[in-house]
């Protein structure tokens, strides 16, 4: 069965620096999502990605977000200067089209320290 | 802006004992709803989703959950937990057309106890 597939599984870096969340969705798929789930809280949407271009973000996606599909597979999210309260499970999430089931997967633990 | 309200955020059942978990959402419009869950270190696998049609939705593991239009709710039911049903299960609302991403409810643990 086909899978969304994240790397790297858990993260640590010091607090100012810069991550590259990894994540190469479901072949076929158009749709491509983040989101991310602080310890003991809901699961919030960062961004959504479309034809190479962001459809949709929310608030907590600020200027130190980015996003980037550099390639035919791969889907990253960059964090440019990472604080402590960015620490969270990032879950990448794709579907085929824009009202059909998100297939996510399995995490990033992105600790910052 | 839509949102959704869990309103059992720890439930605790004994196997075979039967489950309904709550599901509010607000939004104007026509929505599609889901219902995800996570078991313990894993990723969020869908357990069910309504889109139109018969608002009584079946999913896998033996899920069910009905969608009261009147009411903005999309319970979550199951005649008969087991074990193995312990995780996390979330609530997840989209506006239906366009490209609006999911919103998540906040999550009900549930435990069963064998």
């Amino acid at each position: 069965e086909p899978e969304v597939t994240q790397t790297p599984s858990h993260q640590v870096t010091q607090m100012g620096q810069e991550v590259i969340l990894r994540c190469v969705p479901i072949s076929n798929h158009l749709y491509f999502y983040w989101y991310r789930q602080i310890l003991g809280q809901k699961v919030e949407f960062l961004v959504s990605f479309y034809n190479n271009e962001i459809s949709e973000k929310s608030e907590i996606f600020d200027d130190q977000f980015s996003v980037e599909r550099p390639d035919g597979s791969n889907f990253t999210l960059k964090i440019r200067s990472t604080k402590l309260e960015d620490s969270a499970m990032y879950f990448c999430a794709s579907s085929d089209g824009p009202n059909t089931e998100a297939f996510f997967g399995q995490g990033t633990r992105l600790t910052v320290v | 802006a839509q949102s959704v309200s869990q309103h059992n955020h720890h439930v605790i059942l004994s196997e075979a004992a039967s489950l309904e978990l709550g599901c509010n959402y607000s939004y104007g419009g026509t929505v599609n709803l889901f219902w995800y869950v996570q078991y313990p270190g894993q990723h969020l696998q869908l357990l069910l989703k309504y889109f139109s049609g018969d608002p009584l939705v079946k999913g896998i593991k033996g899920f069910e959950a009905e969608f009261i239009k009147s009411k903005f709710s999309f319970n979550l039911r199951k005649p008969s937990v087991q074990w193995s049903d312990t995780a996390e299960y979330f609530c997840a609302v989209k506006p239906s057309g366009g490209r609006r991403a999911l919103t998540f409810g906040s999550g009900t643990r549930l435990q069963v106890q064998p």
